[in-house]
Parts: structure tokens; sequence; C-alpha cells
């Protein structure tokens, strides 16, 4: 059972427009989440992160947007460039439990 | 400085040989974790210390051991190696259980 779902295994958008990553989950228990992303060959590494007390957090070019009615985030670049290529995975985590549990991630190409 | 590292890069290696993978974090975090990404890209928690104490030990066949040697080092000994053994696993730190963990680069490791 996946508790983390991105149902989108890839998008593709041009350079300078937004793009739109998101995110479902189904543990109501969930109160912490992150976007990780990662390039080929390497590990993953934190983007941005988001607590359930919040509904929307940003940094620069990010923004991730928690909907918990909805039990939906999202991950918002604008404007996108073709260094965000990459696969992008969300996690989440439940207060006390020591770990995340993650999405299967979603390939972004950002074209030229 | 590597954050989190990972020795070898690549494993290939023969169905039934017993195989281990090093892993050490200079960033003196209390807590490491043990992921498997398999071919359909799920990224799944398998284990995690914390200052050398199993916390975490997810449904992983008992072939797979993990050992802290030390907070800054978590090694996984798999005994026995099976072809569904196949897939990218990577390390991960982080201060303490359930916070923003660090990621190594991932060992890929095919067994033949």
């Amino acid at each position: 059972d996946q508790q983390v779902k991105q149902n989108s295994p890839s998008l593709s958008v041009q350079e300078g427009r937004i793009s739109i990553l998101n995110c479902d989950y189904t543990n109501s228990m969930f109160d912490y989440f992150l976007w990780y992303k990662k390039y080929p060959a390497e590990g993953p590494t934190f983007l941005i992160s988001i607590s359930s007390i919040k509904d929307k957090n940003e940094d620069g070019r990010f923004t991730v947007f928690l909907n918990k009615s909805a039990k939906h985030l999202s991950l918002h670049i604008v404007p996108s460039q073709p260094g965000d290529s990459a696969v992008y995975f969300c996690a989440a985590s439940a207060s006390g439990t020591y770990k995340y549990i993650f999405g299967t991630g979603t390939r972004l190409k950002v074209l030229a | 400085d590597t954050a989190v590292s990972q020795t070898p890069k690549y494993l290939v290696t023969q169905m039934g040989n017993d195989k281990s993978i090093k892993c050490e974090q200079n960033l003196g975090h209390d807590t490491m974790y043990w992921y498997k990404q398999d071919s359909k890209k799920f990224l799944k928690i398998m284990f995690s210390y914390n200052n050398k104490e199993l916390i975490i030990n997810e449904t992983v066949p008992n072939r797979f051991s993990p050992k802290s040697p030390d907070k800054a080092h978590l090694n996984l000994h798999i005994n026995s190696l099976e072809l569904g053994d196949s897939a990218v696993y990577f390390c991960a730190s982080s201060p303490g259980g359930g916070q923003l963990q660090s990621f190594g680069p991932g060992t890929r490791l095919l067994v033949l």
C-alpha cells in the first residue's frame, strides 16, 4: 500500500514557465513533508519542506503548497530553468515515527 | 568534502555471494539510514540507527544485516544474494530521528 503517491511519472515544461509537481498521501497522521531533487547517479538532495501547521512555504523560485483536507501537496517552480531537470520526490513523515515515506518520483524536463 | 559517502559505487556479483556496502557521514549526525530503490523507483526505508542503536527495522529479509560500529558509520551486509536484491541502495543521515536527511550517492548493486 503506497501511502505517498506521485501520479505523474514525467513532466515537460518550457524554460521560463511554471512547473507544478503533485503529490498525494493517504495517512492523515503525516505532519511533515519534504521535497527532494535527484540528478542521475547522485543521491537525493533536500529542496524544501512544509509542516502541517502551514499551507504554504516559499524559498526563492520554489513554493510548496499543502492542502490537508485533500491530502495533497504540490511543488511550484517559477520560472523553470533547464538546470531544474531532475527527478523530484515528495516524502512524508508522522511525528515520532522517525522515518519518511517517499513517493515514486516525477521526472521533470525543462526545455530550453 | 563529501558529507555522506558510500563504497562501492557499483557492485556486480553472482547469486549466492555475500557482500557489504559501507557508509560514512562526516556531518556529526546521530541517525543513519539505509534505503533501497528498486526497479519501480520506490525509495523504501530498510533500517535506521540512532547513536549505534537500531530504531527502525522494516520488513527486510534477515539476509540483510546492518552494522553500526560508531555513529558515523552504518554498513550493510547482505548474505546469499538473490536476483531480486538488484537495486540502488542509498545511505542517509540526519541530526536526529525523523529530521531532514542527507543522502549518499547510492550503490548500484547488480546480482547476476
